[in-house]
């Protein structure tokens, strides 16, 4: 059941360096959110941003939206070895349908 | 608040067997969604429901599949009979409303042998 696509699929990247996921989707929302994974737990809810913003902050991260291209962006500066996840979007109207997921990996 | 409990943590059952999951809320969100995730389907939404009516079960993928909510502290998804490809961590997720955020439970690892 899944509408969209995130890419890339997988990240590694050096602890202090910026990490940025992208996520396209191809139905109406109202709002757009992402979630973080850590391996063997539920998701976390990390930020939602709705169909009339175009940018939101929360701490290290920034939360891009454009809906005239249907996509997303998620950038995390100065990652942390903490942030290796994977993360996933998560768009709709009503009920959220998930995307297949960036899995990060920042090495210390 | 304890968060979105889920019981079982972990459940191995054969095959052909009754298996129910359990969910509670947080208490005051009106949405509870049940999603399945596989690596190879990745997250799914089975079914979900607004102030314990269902409202779209779509995502069910067969009859086998029966979601319940009594009451607005707890929901069943009981699989009868069990299958192997219904091995998935179960997940159930609560929301305040429209357009906020879920908070998701652990999850329930399903192995069907």
């Amino acid at each position: 059941s899944q509408q969209g696509e995130e890419d890339p699929q997988a990240l590694s990247i050096q602890e202090g360096e910026n990490a940025t996921m992208n996520c396209s989707y191809k139905t109406s929302i109202n709002n757009l959110q992402w979630y973080r994974q850590n391996s063997g737990r539920g998701l976390v809810h990390l930020i939602l941003i709705r169909s009339n913003e175009r940018e939101k902050h929360s701490g290290r991260l920034r939360v891009t939206l454009d809906t005239s291209k249907k996509s997303s962006s998620l950038l995390i500066t100065a990652s942390r070895a903490a942030d290796t996840a994977s993360y996933f979007c998560a768009y709709g109207i009503g009920d959220m349908r998930f995307g297949a997921g960036t899995r990060l990996t920042v090495k210390p | 608040d304890a968060g979105v409990i889920q019981s079982p943590r972990h459940e191995v059952t054969e095959m052909g067997q009754e298996v129910t999951l359990r969910c509670k809320p947080i208490s005051g969100h009106d949405y509870l969604f049940w999603y399945r995730q596989t690596m190879m389907r990745g997250l799914e939404l089975l079914i979900y429901f607004n102030n314990n009516v269902p409202i779209d079960d779509s995502g069910m993928p067969e009859d086998r599949f029966s979601a319940k909510m009594p009451n607005a502290s707890f929901s069943t998804l009981k699989i009868q009979p069990s299958e192997p490809r219904d091995s998935a961590v179960y997940f159930c997720a609560s929301s305040l409303s429209q357009g906020y955020g879920y908070t998701f439970g652990s999850g329930t690892r399903l192995t069907v042998v």
